[in-house]
């Protein structure tokens, strides 16, 4: 049983609608990662929360703790926002290792 | 600043052949970490450090060795290669005290033939 799980595991969007990726996990955790990774690039870090909720720009990442699950939502979205979104919970014990999910692919049609 | 430097971007290899794979960092982070990843897998931990000196398993660590002589650089040695290291590897970096987000580098794409 995988620790991180995301949902759904593809999607296919159009331009301009409101989009949400799911992440549960069932580890304990110190914090929750978002991460994005366009085809044959490479990973760049969206978010790092530990509670509530941050926003940067037309992303929205959300956590409640207490039912192990995080959102990360699009607003307004466009076909550069195609690429696979990774959840990662960090270890709470204190090592910094991060458990992934495998990811989620989407897709934006113009 | 460069972030974390990965080399050599691709590499194909003859099974049993060794190589390493450099990674350095110029943010002064004290963790840094390897990752493969593989079609419908997610990234799977290979060795990481929590500092200069200090190096510890992950998930698959098996056929793989690193050193931490200094906090910029953290090596990724193959030893003898084979087909089924073939895989896109990830070298990490992060400050440590949970309260820093990950730095990755662009990758190695290696195939093992």
């Amino acid at each position: 049983k995988n620790e991180v799980e995301q949902s759904p595991q593809n999607l296919t969007a159009q331009e301009g609608e409101f989009i949400t990726i799911n992440c549960s996990y069932s580890v304990g955790i110190s914090a929750l990662h978002w991460l994005q990774q366009h085809p044959g690039g490479g990973i760049v870090s969206l978010f790092m929360l530990s509670s509530g909720k941050k926003k940067h720009g037309r992303l929205i990442a959300t956590i409640n703790i207490q039912e192990k699950h995080s959102s990360l939502h699009i607003t307004a979205s466009h076909p550069r926002d195609s690429a696979v979104y990774i959840c990662a919970a960090q270890d709470r014990g204190g090592s910094e290792k991060l458990v992934f999910g495998k990811g989620m692919k989407l897709t934006v049609n113009p | 600043n460069a972030g974390v430097t990965q080399t050599p971007k691709f590499q194909v290899l003859k099974t049993g052949q060794s190589m390493t794979l450099q990674c350095a960092q110029d943010m002064n982070h004290e963790y840094m970490s390897w990752y493969r990843q593989d079609p419908g897998m997610g990234l799977r931990l290979i060795h990481y450090s929590v500092g200069a000196g200090i190096t510890d398993q992950g998930e698959v660590p098996n056929g793989y060795n690193v050193s931490r002589s200094t906090t910029e650089d953290f090596p990724l040695r193959l030893l003898s290669a084979a087909p089924s290291q073939t895989s896109v590897y990830f070298c990490a970096s992060s400050g440590t005290g949970g309260n820093y987000g990950y730095t990755f580098g662009s990758g190695t794409r290696l195939t093992v033939v």
